[in-house]
């Protein structure tokens, strides 16, 4: 019952490099959401996608990507890196598009220092 | 949209002390509710939530009553336990929305 999984855990990136964050969900969730948390700070929404082929910009879309090719997975990319994308990237899922009659679920979180 | 105003924190407790994180709201209709909690190194998972004046979430002790006539959903506990050392995020979701908007989180520690 493995949930939300995110990939990796940590990472240091120089700026102007670039890398993908992993995210796969087993529910069988129609609804997936990318935010960073920054410190001292609330969730900020990136980019969700309420359906394999489909996806919408958030509050903070700029300086990244997403892909829904399935279900599945929902990674988000960061093609040039800056120090303002240092934060903490959770990705979730729900099943409705009612999120009071179906939660979402979060991953673990994803840290990211960019340098 | 919606926005929301929570306490700020950290907010220090000894053991089984009474717990009140304030939050309110800005909304342009009748949002549903929602707490959330993140225990250190984990996602954040759903604490409990309410979708019309007056109705009172509870989970694991906690409760919090939608109140329209001062757009507030403050969080209560009656009697804290070191095991509720967490962040603490409100999040109103309005009606249509597939979008929560996150409080910026109070952090709770509770001493033994």
């Amino acid at each position: 019952n493995a949930g939300v999984t995110q990939t990796p855990k940590f990472r240091i990136l120089k700026i102007g490099q670039s890398m993908t964050l992993q995210c796969a969900q087993d529910m069988n969730h129609n609804y997936m959401y990318w935010y960073r948390q920054d410190p001292g700070m609330g969730l900020k929404l990136i980019y969700y996608s309420v359906g394999a082929g489909i996806t919408d910009k958030g509050e903070v879309p700029n300086g990244y990507n997403v892909s829904r090719s399935t279900t599945e997975d929902f990674p988000l990319r960061l093609e040039l890196a800056a120090p303002s994308q240092t934060s903490v990237y959770f990705c979730a899922s729900s099943y409705f598009r009612d999120t009071y009659n179906s939660p979402l679920h979060f991953g673990n979180g994803t840290r990211l220092t960019v340098t | 949209g919606n926005s929301v105003t929570q306490m700020e924190g950290p907010v220090t407790l000894s053991e089984e002390a009474f717990l009140t994180i304030n939050c309110t709201y800005t909304a342009t209709g009748y949002p549903s509710l929602f707490w959330y909690v993140q225990y250190p190194g984990e996602g954040l998972q759903l604490l409990l939530k309410a979708t019309k004046a007056d109705d009172k979430g509870s989970n694991k002790g906690f409760e919090a009553t939608y109140r329209k006539e001062t757009t507030s959903f403050h969080l209560e506990k009656g009697s804290v336990q070191v095991s509720d050392s967490a962040v603490y995020f409100c999040a109103p979701l309005e009606g249509g929305s597939e979008k929560l908007v996150f409080g910026k989180g109070t952090k709770l520690t509770v001493n033994p």
